[in-house]
C-alpha cells in the first residue's frame, strides 16, 4: 500500500511569491492534516481537513489556506511568502477523523529568499 | 503554554543497549492520547507507539514501550537493544480531548531528542 505522498519534495519561492503544496493521502485514508516544522519554533499544527470541510485550525496567519478535495487529496497554500515562511511542512493522513494514527509524508521543504 | 515538554535535546547510547527518552506533558482533559515519532534525517516522521489516557497497560511495540506514568503526566519512551538505525530526532507529541471533538485530530508536539547510537 502506498503512503502519504507529497509534492514537490522542494521548492525554493521568493518573498511575495505564493506557493501550492499538494498532499495524497494513503488509499482510503480521508482526514488529512498539515504542519509546519522549523528549527525555531518546531512542529506546528497548520489545519486538518476530512471530507473536503476543515475541522479544525492552528495558529497560523491568513496567508496560510488549505482545502480538501473529494478524492481526499488536499492543497495548502501560502500567498505573499515571507522569509519566515522557509520550513518543511508535512502532511499526515488518517482513516477517519477520530483515528488516532497520523501518517506522514516525507514532506515539502521549502525555501524563501 | 508549552503542553509537551522533551527536557534532553540530545541522548548518546551504546549499540545494543536500552535507552530512555523523557517527555512529561500538561492537560486538563481526561481523554487524550500520547505518541511517539521518529524522524530520521530524511525529514518524514514515523509512528512508532500509542498510549491512550485511558490505557490501563504500557504500550509497547516490538523494541519500544511506553512508561506510562499518569499522576506524573510522563510519557517516557524506551528503546531496547539499541541499534545504528535508530539514531534519528525523536517526538513525543499528545492529542487532546475525546473522540470526535474539535481538536481530535491536532497534534501537539515537544521539541524533540536526538538520539545518537555509537557502535
Amino acid at each position: 500500500k502506498a503512503g502519504v505522498t507529497q509534492t514537490p519534495r522542494y521548492l525554493i519561492k521568493t518573498r511575495g511569491q505564493q506557493v501550492t503544496l499538494s498532499c495524497s493521502p494513503i488509499s482510503g485514508h480521508r482526514s488529512v492534516s498539515w504542519y509546519q516544522q522549523t528549527p525555531g519554533q518546531g512542529l506546528q499544527f497548520l489545519f486538518e481537513y476530512f471530507s473536503e470541510t476543515q475541522r479544525n485550525k492552528g495558529n497560523f496567519p491568513g496567508r496560510f489556506s488549505g482545502r480538501q478535495f473529494s478524492n481526499s487529496r488536499s492543497e495548502m497554500n501560502v500567498s505573499t511568502l515571507e522569509l519566515g515562511d522557509s520550513a518543511l511542512y508535512l502532511c499526515a493522513s488518517s482513516l477517519r477523523y477520530s483515528s488516532y494514527e497520523q501518517y506522514f509524508g516525507p514532506g515539502t521543504r521549502l525555501t524563501v529568499t | 503554554a508549552q503542553k509537551i515538554t522533551q527536557t534532553q535535546p540530545g541522548m548518546f547510547v551504546q549499540e545494543k543497549e536500552a535507552v530512555t527518552l523523557d517527555c512529561t506533558y500538561d492537560t486538563s482533559d481526561q481523554s487524550y492520547g500520547l505518541f511517539w515519532y521518529k524522524q530520521p534525517s530524511s525529514g518524514e516522521m514515523i509512528f512508532l507507539i500509542y498510549q491512550g489516557s485511558y490505557d490501563e497497560q504500557n504500550a509497547t511495540e516490538g523494541r519500544y514501550s511506553l512508561n506510562f506514568q499518569k499522576a506524573r503526566k510522563s510519557a517516557n519512551l524506551v528503546i531496547s537493544a539499541s541499534q545504528l538505525g535508530d539514531s534519528a530526532m525523536y517526538f513525543c507529541a499528545m492529542r487532546e480531548g475525546p473522540a470526535g471533538g474539535t481538536s481530535y485530530g491536532k497534534l501537539t508536539f515537544g521539541q524533540g531528542t536526538i538520539l545518537t547510537v555509537h557502535p
